[in-house]
């Protein structure tokens, strides 16, 4: 069954430096997103990508954040100066399609990056 | 504001116990409502989605069903493999908004 892969699976930084988590999305899907869980705490979202555009961010997403599809199988998110706070587990979904009038199709999540900042 | 909340936190059931867990929500204009089982260190496994009130899903042991406030996911004799952490989530246009979970402990 296809799936979402991430890269890499735990990633280490110290604070301020840039880090860039990777991701390989299902191969038909349209959809991009990625949302980021910290420990005991719920999934949030943090940005949604479709046709090579941003199509709905959240107040996480700020401009440290940047998200990019660099050829036709990777889906990227970078984190231009990292802080303590954005310690976390990063989980990149994609989805298949969606019906902006009626339904969503589901979203299929990797197995996450955990990042630590120290 | 859009809000998902489940209950209860923590269950815990003897193997073949039967119980359901409880997903309460607030949306405007329900587009889908999703659950996923969550495993230690893994991402989210999507399990069931669901778009109208009356609407039920099954898959083996799982059986998801909707209304017009909450979803239930009742587990049928449960296995200690469906030990987890479950997850709903509603879509508000393109994001899923999820609810914090239920841990689920199956013991033998």
């Amino acid at each position: 069954e296809p799936e979402v892969t991430q890269t890499p699976s735990h990633q280490v930084t110290q604070m301020g430096q840039e880090v860039i988590l990777r991701c390989v999305p299902i191969s038909n899907h349209l959809y991009f997103y990625w949302y980021r869980q910290i420990l005991g705490q719920k999934v949030e979202f943090l940005v949604s990508f479709y046709n090579n555009e941003i199509s709905e961010k959240s107040e996480i997403f700020d401009d440290q954040f940047s998200v990019e599809r660099p050829d036709g199988s990777n889906f990227t998110l970078k984190i231009r100066s990292t802080k303590l706070e954005d310690s976390a587990m990063y989980f990149c979904a994609s989805s298949l399609n969606r019906d902006r009038k009626y339904s969503n199709q589901p979203q299929h999540f990797g197995d996450g990056t955990r990042l630590s900042i120290l | 504001e859009d809000q998902v909340t489940q209950s209860p936190e923590a269950l815990r059931l003897q193997e073949g116990e039967s119980s359901s867990l409880n997903c309460s929500y607030t949306v405007s204009g329900l587009r889908g409502l999703f659950w996923y089982r969550q495993d230690p260190g893994k991402g989210p496994e999507f399990l069931f989605t669901l778009y109208s009130a009356g609407e039920e899903k099954e898959k083996e042991r799982l059986k998801a069903t909707l209304t017009k406030k909450e979803s239930f996911l009742h587990i049928t004799a449960p296995k200690p493999e469906d030990s987890a952490t479950y997850l709903c989530a509603v879509v508000n246009t393109d994001k899923l908004i999820f609810g914090t979970g239920t841990r689920l402990q199956v013991f033998p």
